[in-house]
């Protein structure tokens, strides 16, 4: 059964601070999801990463995926407040009904 | 594009009555997807839908909840009777087949 692991469960950083989330899976995986989740509301797409070395930036935001090691980052460069949120990665089975299954999630708050 | 619907958005009940949610995926997106999200923790699939098909069911509690997809479109998620535990945040998802989805905006599920 295909599991998926996030750490840390909540990170408190001030702005402007480095930090990373990690992300660990099971199983092969065909493709990994990260989303971001404001309170109160549903999960927005930020990065999908398909293959082994993949790596996608967006603003502050950096995703990284390493299939043999089962394992994807999300990285946060100079944090500022709105980055607070709750990021959950995701990953699909490379068979079977390709249903998403979410790790527990990494609750970010950003300190000014 | 008009992203996913779902309504109602809050919901309150007591226990042991029903409810039921509905969902209107992005038009043409075959695959639809219905997630439980328990306050703290990461979406659980309950049920999944290839067009009109349920492909994966497994960890939804059959003895209380049933969905339904009509004509590969609209579908329908209800639980009956409803327990304290199921307060939740049910969650539809949408997506063209083996793609990335897009979730809708949640209902609010309190049971008192």
């Amino acid at each position: 059964e295909l599991k998926v692991e996030q750490n840390p469960l909540f990170l408190s950083m001030q702005e402007g601070k480095n930090y990373t989330i990690y992300c660990n899976y099971s199983t092969t995986s065909d493709r990994l999801y990260w989303y971001r989740q404001d309170p109160g509301k549903s999960l927005e797409s930020l990065f999908v990463l398909l293959s082994n070395g993949a790596v996608k930036q967006e603003g502050r935001l950096m995703a990284s995926l390493d299939t043999k090691a089962r394992l994807s980052t999300l990285h946060i460069t100079a944090a500022v407040h709105d980055l607070s949120a709750t990021y959950f990665c995701a990953v699909t089975a490379t068979s079977g009904t390709y249903k998403y299954i979410f790790g527990t999630g990494t609750r970010l708050k950003v300190l000014a | 594009e008009a992203g996913v619907a779902q309504s109602p958005r809050y919901k309150i009940i007591e226990k042991r009555q029903s409810v039921a949610f509905w969902c209107n995926p992005i038009s043409g997106h075959a695959t639809l997807y219905w997630y439980q999200q328990i306050l703290g923790q990461g979406p659980k699939l309950l049920i999944q839908f290839q067009n009109n098909g349920v492909v994966d069911d497994s960890q939804l509690p059959k003895d209380r909840f049933s969905a339904e997809r009509l004509k590969g479109v609209d579908s329908t998620l209800k639980i009956q009777p409803a327990k304290l535990e199921d307060s939740a945040v049910y969650l539809c998802a949408s997506s063209p087949a083996r793609r990335e989805a897009f979730f809708g905006q949640g209902t609010r599920l309190t049971v008192v």
